[in-house]
């Protein structure tokens, strides 16, 4: 049974064209995260949030931004995506219940930029 | 991927066992991971340690855990071809920031 669903699998976008990703999460977990992975790289922490509580990173560039409506769902929202967006879109939550503090990942959106 | 490396690339012969190994740097490390991504997907948790463990035993997956030297391995014992991916160390300090830290991964190639 799938825990984090995100939607679509694979999206493609224009040059500057507002895009949204989606996640949603059955575990009811209190943090969600958004990475963003290209070719061959780590994953690459953009934001998270903790309940509503929203953390962004020092280096995530101001055309990505996110929202948190409730506990299950998360959106990132890329403003004017570039050709340099393309990339895997993860998006994860964590339990923040002792002895099980993991990360559990989602299948990830492929975003491609034309 | 600075405070935490792997070795980029490991090939192995089906059957054999793989040891992937990392090292890290943050000593205050409570958990340690081990993520696999197959193409085109998302990242699978394999297994985790914290860190007053010294092994954890997964059926066919052995971590150990070096805290003096900051070495994390994963053993994967009979090696399939299904066992072909990236792995990922990650490690997630003893903050409230709940961050992980990759690896750049290990890509494992499992030859017949």
């Amino acid at each position: 049974d799938a825990m984090v669903i995100q939607n679509p699998r694979y999206q493609v976008t224009q040059f500057g064209k507002p895009v949204t990703l989606s996640c949603s999460q059955t575990l009811n977990h209190n943090v969600m995260y958004w990475y963003q992975q290209k070719s061959s790289q780590a994953p690459k922490l953009l934001f998270h949030y903790y309940d509503k509580d929203f953390n962004n990173e020092a280096d995530t560039p101001d055309n990505f931004q996110s929202r948190r409506p409730n506990t299950s769902f998360c959106f990132l929202d890329i403003r004017s995506p570039g050709l340099g967006d393309a990339a895997m879109y993860l998006c994860a939550t964590r339990s923040l219940q002792r002895g099980q503090e993991t990360q559990y990942f989602g299948p990830g959106t492929r975003l491609l930029v034309l | 991927g600075e405070d935490v490396e792997q070795s980029l690339f490991l090939s192995v012969r089906e059957g054999d066992s793989s040891v992937i190994n990392c090292t890290y740097t943050d000593s205050s490390s409570t958990y340690l991971y081990w993520y696999k991504q197959e193409p085109g997907a998302g990242l699978q948790l394999l297994t985790y340690i914290f860190s007053n463990m010294d092994m954890k035993q997964d059926q066919r997956l052995t971590v150990l855990l070096n805290k003096k030297d900051k070495h994390l391995s994963l053993r994967i014992a009979d090696t399939q071809t299904g066992d072909s991916a990236i792995y990922f160390c990650a490690e997630s300090p003893n903050s409230n920031d709940y961050k992980l830290s990759f690896g750049a991964g290990t890509t494992v190639t499992v030859r017949a």
